[in-house]
């Protein structure tokens, strides 16, 4: 069956880094596209944008260009979401989510918690 | 960027009752919009997808409707595991952008 599973929880320092992981499983990795959804404590999601699993090109939502990186490492069928310069306001919970094919997210991750303090 | 609204904001509704949510888009959507229910520490699931058709393994309690600007989530006889956030997405044009949700309590 399809799975995506996402690297555990990170505790993270203002000015720091995170790579956050999504690995699927039970399909064929470059057949969907892969979406990543913000959900800050206690509020809604936010779509963050996409990545092309073929050609690796990513697209961004505003608010989420320059210091966030989408990419892919074929060789393990994993996707990863990247955060330079972290701030607190960057603590979230992150997901995954496979696109079906025209943008809705029908498998996702179990999400992972990023939280920026000092 | 397009704006979804939905409302209400929280319902509180008895088991077997039929519960009805909205979600309107700021501009026309066509019929590119997805329904997701989020239960506390729970990954969001995807309910509806092309504004009307039930993802795999959803159950027919469960049904969407709309096009355009205006879309509903019917749940035609709630069941007390239903309790959960719903959150509509509009999938028209990047970014794609979701509701602020609607909190769906169990009386």
């Amino acid at each position: 069956q399809v799975q995506l599973v996402q690297s555990g929880s990170e505790l993270k320092k203002p000015g720091a880094s995170v790579k956050v992981s999504c690995k699927p499983s039970g399909y064929t990795f470059s057949t969907y596209a892969m979406n990543w959804v913000r959900q800050a404590p206690g509020q809604g999601l936010e779509w963050m944008g996409w990545i092309n699993t073929n050609t690796g090109n990513p697209t961004y939502a505003q608010g989420f260009t320059g210091r966030f990186v989408f990419s892919l490492d074929t060789s393990v069928n994993t996707t990863y979401m990247h955060i330079s310069n972290l701030r607190a306001e960057d603590t979230a919970v992150y997901y995954c989510a496979r696109d079906i094919g025209w943008g809705p997210g029908d498998y996702w991750g179990q999400g992972t918690l990023v939280t920026v303090s000092s | 960027e397009i704006v979804m609204t939905q409302s209400p904001g929280t319902l509180s509704v008895s088991p077997g009752e039929r519960v009805t949510l909205s979600c309107r888009a700021s501009q026309s959507v066509t019929s590119n919009l997805a329904w997701y229910q989020q239960k506390p520490g729970q990954a969001p699931r995807l309910l509806i997808h092309g504004a009307s058709t039930r993802a795999t393994g959803i159950p027919a309690r469960f049904s969407g409707s709309g096009y355009g600007t205006e879309f509903t989530l019917t749940i035609s006889s709630l069941q007390s595991e239903d309790c959960a956030v719903y959150y509509c997405q509009q999938c028209q044009k990047w970014p794609y952008t979701f509701g602020q949700g609607s909190r769906l309590e169990i009386k």
